[in-house]
């Protein structure tokens, strides 16, 4: 069964350093991967995935991710933090066997710091 | 939030009490999909469902019950067989065939 691992439980970064939210993850065979963000009393909102081709994502926000095979990790990643990019962070993975079940790590809490 | 819609906002229940929680998209979504929050642990997947009239258990469906009569529509009830049904409760769908799920926003339920 896919799983993911988000290590960290908060990551604290000063407005406009960069911002790093660590995922690894454990599937059969080759994933797919996604980033979701979470408000206060909100439902989740897609940031970025990964499917197949350049290992470097770009996705919504300035936010980036990385898949690294060889280390099972796809690290979020932005150059220059805001204060509004304080929220929750979810990592997801799924399987290529069509069932289209995501599982999500644990959650990350983003604290940027005016 | 896109085009699913989660009603109530929030729900109290007194315990032993079922309780129904709706879940409605216009996206002409094939699957759509129950998932639990709660704090540090994620989010927990109750039951889903690819077609209509057919859903499978997730990794926590005890003590929930769902049905899918309607594309559009995938109600959960949580009854008074769940232990623990204080949560945040997200609704989910996607097009068979894309990546990406779309979620609702959310009802928080109470056990008073």
């Amino acid at each position: 069964a896919q799983s993911v691992a988000q290590p960290e439980d908060q990551v604290n970064v000063a407005e406009g350093n960069p911002l790093t939210v660590k995922c690894t993850y454990s599937v059969s065979g080759n994933p797919y991967l996604f980033w979701y963000v979470q408000y206060p009393n909100r439902g989740l909102q897609f940031l970025l995935k990964y499917i197949t081709g350049d290992n470097l994502v770009k996705g919504s926000y300035g936010f980036e991710a990385e898949f690294n095979k060889s280390q099972t990790s796809f690290h979020l990643k932005k150059p220059s933090a805001l204060v509004s990019d304080s929220a929750l962070y979810f990592c997801a993975v799924r399987d290529r066997d069509g069932n289209n079940r995501l599982a999500f790590g644990k959650g990350n809490q983003v604290v940027v710091i005016p | 939030d896109g085009g699913i819609t989660q009603s109530p906002k929030y729900l109290f229940r007194k315990e032993g009490q079922n309780v129904t929680l709706s879940c409605e998209q216009n996206l002409n979504h094939d699957a759509m999909y129950w998932y639990r929050q709660d704090p540090g642990q994620g989010l927990r997947l109750i039951y889903y469902s690819q077609i209509v009239n057919d859903f499978q258990k997730g990794d926590i469906a005890e003590g929930y019950s769902v049905s899918r009569e309607k594309k559009e529509s995938f109600p959960l009830t949580v009854t008074s067989a769940q232990k623990n049904p204080t949560a945040f409760y997200l609704c989910a769908s996607t097009r068979l065939g894309s990546n990406e799920q779309f979620f609702g926003p959310g009802t928080r339920l109470t056990v008073l």
